[in-house]
C-alpha cells in the first residue's frame, strides 16, 4: 500500500471559495506528517507539520490540517483561497521503514488552480 | 545562512556524459537527501545520508552515486547519463528525521538529457 495518497492531481477553487486538499497515510506507527507548497520553479517550503502534540495544526498563508487516527488522514484546509494560493502542494510522511530508519515520503502532489 | 544550496540551475547532457551536481547547506544538519520530481510522481528518494561518511540508497539508485565526506555538501553524480534522468533535481536538508523534523529543499536543478 501507498505510505502517502493525494486524492486528486489537480484542483481548481474560485478565489474566496474553501480549499480541501486530501491526503491519506498509511503506517503501523504513529507517523509525523507535513504539507509542503511548491511555487512554480522553486524547491519546496514547509507549510505545516503534525508531531503527536494537537490533532489541529495552523501553518502559514491561513492553511491547517488536522489529524484524524481514525480516518488516517491529514487534509489541508483554507477557508478562502487567494490567487496566490495556485501551486502544487505535497503531503509527507516521516516514518520508520523495516531496519527502523526513519525516512520521508511524498505523495505525488496536487496542483491547485484558483480561478479569479 | 544561505540555507541548502544546488549548483547548477540548470544543465544539459548528452547521453553518456557524466556530470556532479552540488549540494551544500549550513545548518548543521544530520539528514542529507536527493530527489528527483518527476511530472505525477511526486518527489522519489535517490540517495540519502545520515551524516559524514554515512550513505544509503533510496528508491530509485540506480545511475547515481553520492557521497558524504564534510557535514556540509553532499553531491549527487550521474555515472553515464541517460534520457531517462532528465528530470527536475532537488537536495534537501534536515535533523534526523525520526523526532518530526522537517526538510529544507534547494532551488533544484532542471537536467536535460538528449
Amino acid at each position: 500500500a501507498q505510505s502517502v495518497t493525494q486524492l486528486g492531481s489537480h484542483v481548481s477553487v474560485s478565489e474566496g471559495a474553501l480549499v480541501l486538499l486530501r491526503c491519506n497515510y498509511s503506517s503501523s506507527v504513529p507517523p509525523y506528517l507535513f504539507w509542503y507548497v511548491q511555487y512554480p520553479n522553486q524547491g519546496l517550503q514547509l507549510l505545516l507539520k503534525y508531531t503527536s502534540a494537537a490533532t489541529l495544526v495552523k501553518g502559514i498563508n491561513g492553511f491547517e490540517a488536522e489529524f484524524k487516527k481514525s480516518e488516517t488522514s491529514f487534509h489541508l484546509t483554507k477557508p478562502s483561497a487567494h490567487m496566490r494560493d495556485a501551486a502544487e502542494y505535497f503531503c509527507a510522511v516521516s516514518k520508520p521503514d523495516l531496519s527502523g530508519t526513519y525516512k520521508y515520503i511524498f505523495g505525488t502532489g496536487t496542483r491547485l488552480k484558483v480561478l479569479a | 545562512n544561505a540555507g541548502v544550496t544546488q549548483t547548477p540551475k540548470f544543465q544539459v547532457l548528452k547521453t553518456g556524459q557524466s556530470m556532479t551536481l552540488q549540494c551544500a547547506q549550513d545548518m548543521n544538519h544530520e539528514y542529507m537527501s536527493w530527489y528527483r520530481q518527476d511530472p505525477g510522481m511526486g518527489l522519489r528518494l535517490i540517495h540519502y545520508s545520515v551524516g559524514a561518511g554515512i550513505t544509503d540508497q533510496g528508491e530509485v539508485p540506480n545511475g547515481y552515486n553520492v557521497s558524504r565526506s564534510t557535514t556540509e555538501d553532499f553531491p549527487l553524480r550521474l555515472l553515464s547519463a541517460a534520457p531517462s534522468q532528465t528530470s527536475v533535481y532537488f537536495c534537501a536538508s534536515s535533523l534526523l528525521p525520526g523526532r518530526g523534523y522537517e526538510q529544507y529543499f534547494g532551488p533544484g536543478t532542471r537536467l536535460t538529457v538528449t
